[in-house]
C-alpha cells in the first residue's frame, strides 16, 4: 500500500461546481496533514492544514477521520482560478520533518 | 511574510561543471528542505537541515552536496552530474518541529544538464 494515495483524476468540472478530492495515508503515526497546490510548473503553495475538528476557509474545507485515516478537500463554487494540481501531504511519522506528498489530483474548471 | 527566495531561477550545466543553487528565507524557521521534482511527479525529499544541522539525506548520491552556512540560507552544490539529474529543484523552510503550519516552498530551480 503507497504511503499517501489519492484519487488519480483528472476533474474537469464548470465554474460553479463543487468537487471533492479523496486521499487516505497509511502510516497511523503520522500527525500532520495537509492540502497543497502546485500550478503548472510552479512550486507547491500550501492550501490548508487539516485538523481532526475539519476546518474551513472561505469555498475550501478540509476533514481529516483519523480512524479510517482519509483525508480530503471540498471545493465549493468552482473558479477558473481553482485549476492546479492538488497534492495531499502528510508527515511520515509524528513530529518528523519527512513530508511525503500523494501523486496530485489535476483540476481543471472550464468557463 | 512566509517567502522563500532560490537562484538562480534557471541553470544549464555539463556534466563536468560545478555549479551551486541558493535558497534564503527570513521568517525564522529552523528547519530547511532540498526536494527534488520530475515533470508529472510530487516532490521527493533529499536533505533536511535543523538547527543548521544535517538531520535526513535520503540516500543522495555524493555529485550532490548541501550546506548550511546559517540559519536563513541552504545552498546545494552540484558535481559531475547526470542527465537525469534534470529537474526542478526546490527549497522548502518549516518551523521545527515541521507539523502544524506545513512547510513554504521557493520558485524553485529549474536544472538542466546536458
Amino acid at each position: 500500500r503507497k504511503e499517501v494515495e489519492q484519487d488519480p483524476g483528472p476533474f474537469n468540472v464548470p465554474e460553479g461546481a463543487t468537487v471533492a478530492f479523496n486521499c487516505t495515508y497509511s502510516n497511523s503515526a503520522s500527525q500532520s496533514f495537509f492540502w497543497y497546490r502546485q500550478d503548472c510548473r510552479k512550486e507547491p503553495k500550501l492550501l490548508m492544514s487539516v485538523y481532526s475538528s475539519g476546518n474551513e476557509d472561505g469555498r475550501f474545507t478540509a476533514q481529516l477521520n483519523r480512524a479510517s485515516q482519509y483525508i480530503s478537500l471540498l471545493i465549493r463554487d468552482s473558479k477558473l482560478s481553482d485549476s492546479a494540481t492538488y497534492l495531499c501531504v502528510v508527515n511520515r511519522q509524528g513530529g518528523s520533518e519527512k513530508l511525503v506528498f500523494g501523486k496530485g489530483t489535476k483540476l481543471t474548471v472550464n468557463p | 511574510d512566509t517567502e522563500v527566495t532560490q537562484t538562480p531561477k534557471h541553470l544549464v550545466m555539463g556534466m563536468t561543471n560545478k555549479k551551486s543553487l541558493k535558497c534564503e528565507q527570513h521568517m525564522g524557521h529552523r528547519a530547511m528542505y532540498w526536494y527534488k521534482q520530475k515533470a508529472k511527479k510530487p516532490p521527493e525529499l533529499m536533505f533536511v537541515y535543523s538547527y543548521e544541522k544535517l538531520s535526513i539525506n535520503e540516500s543522495v548520491p555524493s555529485r550532490f552536496s548541501p550546506e548550511c552556512p546559517n540559519s536563513s540560507l541552504l545552498n546545494l552544490h552540484l558535481h559531475a552530474l547526470q542527465p537525469e539529474d534534470s529537474a526542478l529543484y526546490l527549497c522548502a523552510s518549516s518551523q521545527v518541529p515541521a507539523g502544524g503550519p506545513g512547510q513554504y516552498f521557493g520558485p524553485g530551480t529549474r536544472l538542466t544538464v546536458t
